[in-house]
């Protein structure tokens, strides 16, 4: 069965420092989709990334970064020079395939404090 | 401006009371789908919906119920059956038909229900 897990429950950093979330994934199916939402303390989810099973490439969005490693089932997500305002709550999810009606399963989250 | 709107946005419950959550999305999405949310854990889902006039359980659909009679509205009903509706609860879209895996889900600000 398909799982996400984000081992890290809470990470506290100081402003400007790098910090890296970590998402290890189960599944199946050969074809599937890795998301990473953010959940600032307003409650809305705010997409960040989607990447597909077949694009291992890493990807880079100014001071985001994520690493994809389809051999340790990793989909690591990187903020460089942090700032208080990436304080929040973010979330790793997995989709697979439109037969099982395209459901994302969510990790637990990991809290991420930023201190000025 | 398009998006997703979700009404109230605090709710108060008594017990044995049912209780009707609005979701409401000018995005043209074809899928929709209720999440919640409880402290510590991620989003599960409890329905969702590919069409109109159409909807599946998710994973903890138990005590609550749906309907989708506009591509726009998807009302999620917390019945008296469900047994610790206490939570937030997410509402997201996606584009395609039918609910593609590559439709990112975007959702809503969340409705926060508290059974007193």
């Amino acid at each position: 069965a398909q799982k996400v897990t984000q081992a890290q429950t809470e990470i506290s950093v100081v402003e400007k420092e790098d910090v890296t979330l970590d998402c290890v994934y189960e599944t199946r199916d050969t074809t599937y989709y890795l998301f990473w939402y953010k959940q600032p303390p307003s409650g809305e989810l705010v997409f960040l990334i989607r990447r597909n099973s077949f694009d291992e490439q890493n990807e880079i969005s100014g001071r985001y970064s994520w690493n994809f490693q389809k051999s340790t089932s990793s989909f690591n997500f990187t903020i460089t020079a942090s700032q208080v305002v990436d304080s929040a709550v973010y979330f790793c999810a997995l989709s697979e395939a439109p037969v099982r009606g395209n459901k994302l399963v969510f990790g637990a989250g990991t809290i991420l404090r930023v201190k000025s | 401006d398009g998006g997703i709107t979700q009404s109230p946005k605090y709710l108060f419950r008594k017990e044995g009371q049912n209780v009707t959550l609005s979701c409401e999305q000018n995005l043209n999405h074809d899928a929709m789908y209720w999440y919640r949310q409880d402290p510590g854990q991620g989003l599960r889902l409890i329905y969702y919906s590919q069409i109109v006039n159409d909807f599946q359980k998710g994973d903890i659909a138990e005590g609550y119920s749906v309907s989708r009679e506009k591509k726009e509205s998807f009302p999620l009903t917390v019945t008296s059956a469900q047994k610790n509706p206490t939570a937030f609860y997410l509402c997201a879209s996606s584009m395609g038909p039918r609910g593609s895996p590559t439709d990112t889900q975007y959702f809503g600000p969340g409705t926060r229900l508290t059974v007193l």
